[in-house]
């Protein structure tokens, strides 16, 4: 099990608004280190969507945006589109493990 | 624009050491922290570490006996060593480019090299 948690799976319809959340502990998300989050489509590179907690690099559609609260953050996304069916990660550091890591990933599905 | 290409042998005998390489074109080389992931089959994103410059590095604890990370910033390539491999460590290994280090993130990425561990 991975020290970020994340639902194995969401789904939503077109146009409708989806959450995934991240939950971390007091070693990562709560204290303080900054939540990443990728999308990555099949047999390819995992796409950084949001860095930062709630920024989005150039080219990233407004839809997407990020936010953190306590242990857990979490990434939404707006307006779905039949596009958004991929996969999600959410990345941050951890101080007990001293080192970056993922979050186990979380499969969109548009209905 | 920055592009990152992998490149190394696709397949690893068990026990020896895996080694890839990653080109990075474009942009600088320095004052990046260049890192290493890599995914299993049909599994989740793995960080496997980072260099800076020459000679700041930093490795997940799992794997941080096995791994040795390396800049070559005249051939604007680094390396990945992974030691003693078994077929747990079959993936697509990744490389990347964060601009900065506790809170790492990859902002550019490799398309990734499928690595096989198999006698």
């Amino acid at each position: 099990q991975s020290v970020l948690t994340q639902p194995p799976s969401v789904s939503g319809a077109p146009g409708q608004r989806v959450t995934i959340s991240c939950t971390g502990s007091s070693s990562n998300i709560g204290a303080g280190y900054d939540t990443h989050w990728y999308q990555q489509f099949p047999g390819t590179a995992p796409k950084l969507l949001i860095y930062g907690n709630n920024n989005r690099p150039s080219g990233v559609p407004d839809r997407f945006s990020g936010s953190k609260s306590g242990n857990s953050a979490s990434l939404a996304i707006t307006g779905l589109q039949a596009e958004d069916e991929t996969d999600y990660y959410c990345q941050s550091y951890d101080s007990s493990l001293g080192s970056s890591l993922f979050g186990g990933g979380t499969k969109l599905t548009v209905l | 624009q920055v592009q990152l290409q992998e490149s190394g042998p696709g397949l690893v005998k068990p026990s020896e050491t895996l080694s890839l390489t990653c080109t990075v074109s474009g942009g600088s080389i320095s004052n990046y922290y260049w890192s290493w992931i890599r995914q299993p089959p049909g599994k989740g994103l793995e960080w496997i570490g980072y260099i800076y410059n020459i000679g700041s590095t930093n490795y997940n604890p799992s794997l941080k006996s096995r791994v040795t990370i390396s800049v070559d910033t005249s051939k604007r390539q680094f390396s990945l060593k992974l030691s003693s491999v078994t077929a747990a460590d079959t993936a697509v290994y990744y490389c990347a480019r964060g601009p900065r280090s506790s809170s790492w993130y990859g902002d550019y990425w490799g398309q990734g090299t499928p690595v096989t561990v198999s006698s």
